[in-house]
């Protein structure tokens, strides 16, 4: 079993809809998590990292459930620019530091 | 500028050729790694280092060396490279000091093994 799984899509949604993607961890080392995006053969770019409380940036929520051991991101009145792969990332402790482990990423497509 | 400077950012050899993929930071991160991304199957890290002189396979390491004699340099080498490493391939690196610290990507190396 892979140790960070996401559903790969696509989610193909219109303009102005609410997404949500999630992304679960098997090791309970794990010590951070972030969401990052990837536009198409491009490099990921952070997006947010996720606090224990959740946090929010404009249309973007994460939210970390430690109990399930999971992720997820929640799309807000979703743009056009807003297609692209997200990618879960979880930094799992290991001999003292921490080795980021990717999820394979999940596709967004948001049509008109 | 912080950044991750990753050279050539195109590149078509032929197999058995060896090649370098150079990796650079500026911002003094302890960790780097370096990804191969392949359609469907998403990052898959090649190898990663801690820290100067440390360095370890990640998921894919066969057919791939790395060194990193400085902080801020860890190159890939293809020895003798095959048609199955065409890929797209990123170097990362990030910190060690808070658990909280993200990856920091290169733009990118396109290459094709024919």
């Amino acid at each position: 079993r892979k140790e960070v799984e996401q559903d790969p899509g696509p989610f193909n949604v219109p303009e102005g809809a609410t997404v949500a993607f999630n992304c679960t961890y098997s090791n309970s080392a794990s010590q951070s998590f972030f969401w990052y995006r990837q536009d198409c053969r491009k490099e990921p770019k952070l997006l947010m990292s996720v606090y224990s409380s959740g946090n929010e940036d404009g249309r973007f929520t994460a939210q970390l459930n430690r109990a399930s051991q999971y992720i997820s991101l929640l799309i807000r009145d979703s743009k056009l620019s807003d297609s692209a792969t997200y990618l879960c990332v979880v930094n799992i402790a290991s001999g003292g530091s921490y080795i980021p482990t990717f999820g394979r990423g999940t596709s967004l497509i948001v049509h008109p | 500028e912080a950044q991750v400077t990753q050279n050539p950012r195109y590149l078509i050899t032929v197999t058995g050729k060896k090649l370098t993929v150079t990796c650079s930071q500026n911002m003094n991160h302890e960790y780097m790694s370096w990804y191969r991304q392949d359609p469907g199957l998403g990052l898959r890290q090649i190898y990663y280092s801690m820290n100067v002189e440390v360095t370890d396979k990640g998921d894919v390491p066969e057919g791939y060396k790395v060194s990193r004699k400085e902080k801020r340099n860890f190159p890939l080498i293809l020895e003798s490279p095959s048609p199955n490493q065409t890929s797209l391939y990123f170097c990362a690196s990030s910190s060690w000091g808070p658990p909280n610290s993200p990856l920091h990507f290169g733009n990118g190396t396109r290459l094709t093994v024919t």
